[in-house]
């Protein structure tokens, strides 16, 4: 089957710093990827979805100055936290699918990020 | 909008008993169903979907549900539990739009198969 990956799979870094987190499908070409964070004990959530070449679809309450989402090729897309706090650290999981009208969706392993 | 709601916070069952992981639904339309397993930090893995067809879906591991369109239901069934299925499971629901889809999931069920 399709493969996502993520990395790094794991980060640790201070309150203010900025911190990027790629995804990755290794043997397909993902027209759309969704970006997704869960809480302990919590459901998906999900934050963006993007469209290879265009911006970024946020959800609402999502801030897009914050949680910057790029889709530059088929196969990559990339999240950055920005001036991250506490408050952000969360399992951030992204999601990649072949279309726009594809049933099938493939996720990552996700990445755990620890604001210090 | 569509929704999933998963009633349960938690499901214990014995080895070797079936067990159930329930699932309601809310959409316009017709309805396209998933369920997700996760297992301690790490990503979804696909179970199974309904589309269209049967209104019982088979899936991967041995598990299975079924699509109850009255009732607004897709629970998730397995005849016998092993310990290793225990994990977290999320129904959730696609929402199509113009120009592309997302899914939309339930707060999770947790299960624990004991010994």
């Amino acid at each position: 089957g399709a493969v996502v990956s993520q990395h790094p799979s794991w980060v640790i870094c201070k309150s203010g710093t900025s911190v990027k987190i790629e995804c990755r499908s290794l043997d397909f070409q993902a027209t759309t990827m969704f970006w997704y964070r869960q809480f302990p004990k919590q459901s998906l959530m999900l934050m963006a979805t993007s469209n290879e070449g265009s911006k970024a679809t946020y959800e609402q309450g999502v801030e897009k100055d914050k949680f910057l989402i790029n889709h530059a090729s088929l196969t990559l897309s990339t999240l950055t936290v920005t001036s991250a706090h506490p408050e952000d650290s969360s399992f951030y999981i992204c999601s990649a699918s072949e279309s726009l009208q594809e049933n099938e969706q493939f996720f990552g392993p996700g990445t755990r990020l620890t604001v210090l | 909008a569509q929704s999933v709601a998963q009633p349960e916070d938690q499901v214990n069952v014995a080895e070797g008993n079936p067990l159930t992981v329930k699932c309601t639904y809310s959409v316009s339309g017709n309805p396209y169903l998933f369920w997700y397993v996760q297992y301690p930090n790490r990503g979804l893995q696909f179970l199974l979907k309904y589309i269209t067809g049967d209104n019982l879906v088979k899936g991967s591991y041995g598990f299975e549900a079924e699509f109850n369109k009255s009732q607004t239901s897709f629970h998730l069934k397995k005849p016998s539990a092993l310990v290793s299925d225990s994990a977290l499971y999320f129904c959730a629901v696609r929402d199509m739009y113009t120009g592309g889809f997302k899914t939309i999931f339930g707060a999770g069920t947790r299960l624990f198969v004991k010994a």
